[in-house]
């Protein structure tokens, strides 16, 4: 079965640090790959997406993420977070060969300390 | 309206009673979904809706849970007979059909039963 696993649960960086989350999938075809992000009190969004193309997305807020095939992973990345960064962060994939449903990690929180 | 719309946000039950959740997608966006979020959890997918086609209901855990969409539109989840595992926040999204586009959120129901 699909399954996404983010590896780091918890993050506390201290504004300015460089961020890297962790996420890897398992299928072996072809996938779309998202990270969507809730902030304190806010529903789910879209924080950057990949389909195909350039392995290297950017996303909003200064965002990008690395899709890297070899390794099954799309790991989430910025070089410089700020405290408003302070949210939970979820992996997702959707497979390309008939499904639509998006299988999601089970989240990171990321707490930057001001 | 221009998001998902979910009510109420915030529900407390008593175990064993019925609860309804409504989901009011996205003008225009033929796709529903409903997931469940749990502390600790990831994002569980129950339930899909994609115009007129039958509903993949795979995700729903037990028979107790049922949902329905009225005139392509809003839609209804449905838990029977609550139990404390139930607790949780269930979230509805919406999208336009087709692979790889993102999903919007609504922002959720909190379900606790008691």
């Amino acid at each position: 079965a699909q399954s996404v696993s983010q590896h780091n649960h918890h993050v506390i960086l201290s504004e300015a640090a460089s961020l890297e989350l962790g996420c890897n999938y398992s299928y072996g075809g072809t996938v779309n790959l998202f990270w969507y992000v809730q902030y304190p009190g806010q529903h789910l969004q879209l924080l950057l997406k990949y389909f195909s193309g350039d392995p290297l997305v950017k996303g909003i807020k200064g965002f990008e993420a690395e899709f890297i095939k070899s390794k099954f992973s799309f790991n989430l990345r910025k070089p410089s977070v700020q405290w408003s960064d302070t949210a939970e962060y979820f992996c997702a994939v959707n497979t390309t060969s008939g499904t639509y449903k998006y299988i999601f990690g089970t989240g990171t929180r990321l707490k930057v300390l001001a | 309206g221009a998001g998902v719309s979910q009510s109420p946000s915030n529900k407390v039950t008593e175990k064993g009673k019925d609860v309804e959740l409504r989901c009011d997608p996205i003008s225009g966006h033929t796709a529903l979904y409903w997931y469940r979020q749990s502390l600790g959890q990831g994002l569980e997918f129950l339930i899909y809706f994609q115009g007129n086609s039958a509903p993949d209901k795979s995700g729903l855990p037990s028979d107790r849970f049922s949902a329905e969409r009225t005139g392509g539109s809003v839609s209804t989840l449905t838990i029977q007979r609550t139990q404390q595992e139930d607790s949780a926040v269930y979230l509805c999204a919406s999208s336009h059909p087709g692979q790889g586009k993102g999903y919007t959120f609504g922002s959720g129901t909190r379900l606790t039963v008691v």
